[in-house]
C-alpha cells in the first residue's frame, strides 16, 4: 500500500532559524509531489508542488523544496522562518498510475516562537 | 474568483442517522474530490467525480456516496453514522478536463457523531 511519512510530527523554531520539514513515501514509478500548508482556522492550501524537471522547486512565501528521487524523498526547506509560518504542513503524493487520487502524511505541527 | 466553498461549517449528528454534505467547486473547475481527515491525520481519500459519475474510491464502506450534478457541484452522503465518522470532511476541486492535477481545498465541514 502507498504511504507518505512525516517523521516530524511536532517542531518548535524561533524567528529566522532555518526549516527542514522530512517527507518520503514508499513506492516507485512515476509520482507528482506536493506540500500543503494549514494555517490556524484556514483551509488547506498549496504551497509548491512538483510534476517533472528541476527536482528543487519554489513555492509561495519562500519555500522550497527537493526532490530526490534515490531516497523517495521531497522535504520541504525554508531559510528563515517567520511568526507567520505556524500551521500545520502536509505532503501528499499522487501516484500517476494510481489516478488522481492524494496521499497524505500526517502532517507536521510547526510552532514559530518570535 | 470563488474558491471551493462547503456547507455546512459544522454538524452534529447522533449515531445511526443519516448526513449530506455539499461542496461547489472553484471556478472553471469540473471535478470534485473527498477527503475524510480525523484528528491528528492526514486527510484520506474517498472518492472522485468527474462527468457526473464516480471516477474513483478510496477504502470506504458503501455507507460513503456521494453524486456530482450538471454545475459539478457535489455532495458527499454517508448513512448508518458511526462514533468513528467523526472527522473534518473535505472537498477539492480540480480541472481534469484541462490536464490540471493540482487539487484546490475548500474549508471542510466538521462532523461530529454523538
Amino acid at each position: 500500500a502507498q504511504s507518505v511519512s512525516q517523521h516530524n510530527h511536532h517542531v518548535i523554531l524561533s524567528e529566522a532559524a532555518s526549516l527542514e520539514l522530512g517527507c518520503n513515501y514508499s513506492y516507485g514509478g512515476t509520482v507528482n509531489l506536493f506540500w500543503y500548508v494549514q494555517y490556524p482556522g484556514q483551509h488547506l492550501q498549496l504551497l509548491l508542488k512538483y510534476f517533472s524537471g528541476d527536482p528543487l522547486v519554489k513555492g509561495i512565501k519562500g519555500f522550497e523544496a527537493e526532490f530526490i528521487k534515490s531516497k523517495f524523498s521531497f522535504n520541504l526547506r525554508k531559510p528563515s522562518v517567520q511568526w507567520s509560518d505556524t500551521a500545520e504542513y502536509f505532503c501528499a503524493v499522487k501516484k500517476k498510475s494510481s489516478g488522481d487520487k492524494l496521499t497524505f502524511g500526517t502532517g507536521t505541527r510547526l510552532a514559530v516562537r518570535p | 474568483d470563488a474558491g471551493v466553498t462547503q456547507s455546512p461549517t459544522h454538524l452534529i449528528k447522533t449515531r445511526g442517522q443519516q448526513v449530506t454534505l455539499r461542496c461547489s467547486p472553484k471556478s472553471g473547475h469540473d471535478t470534485v474530490s473527498w477527503y475524510q481527515q480525523a484528528l491528528g491525520q492526514g486527510p484520506q481519500f474517498i472518492f472522485q467525480y468527474y462527468e457526473e459519475e464516480e471516477r474513483q474510491r478510496g477504502n470506504f464502506p458503501d455507507r460513503f456516496s456521494g453524486h456530482q450534478f450538471p454545475n459539478y457541484s457535489s455532495e458527499l452522503n454517508v448513512n448508518a453514522l458511526l462514533l468513528g465518522d467523526s472527522a473534518l470532511y473535505l472537498c477539492a476541486s480540480s480541472f481534469l478536463s484541462g490536464g490540471t492535477d493540482t487539487q484546490y481545498f475548500g474549508p471542510g465541514t466538521r462532523l461530529t457523531v454523538l
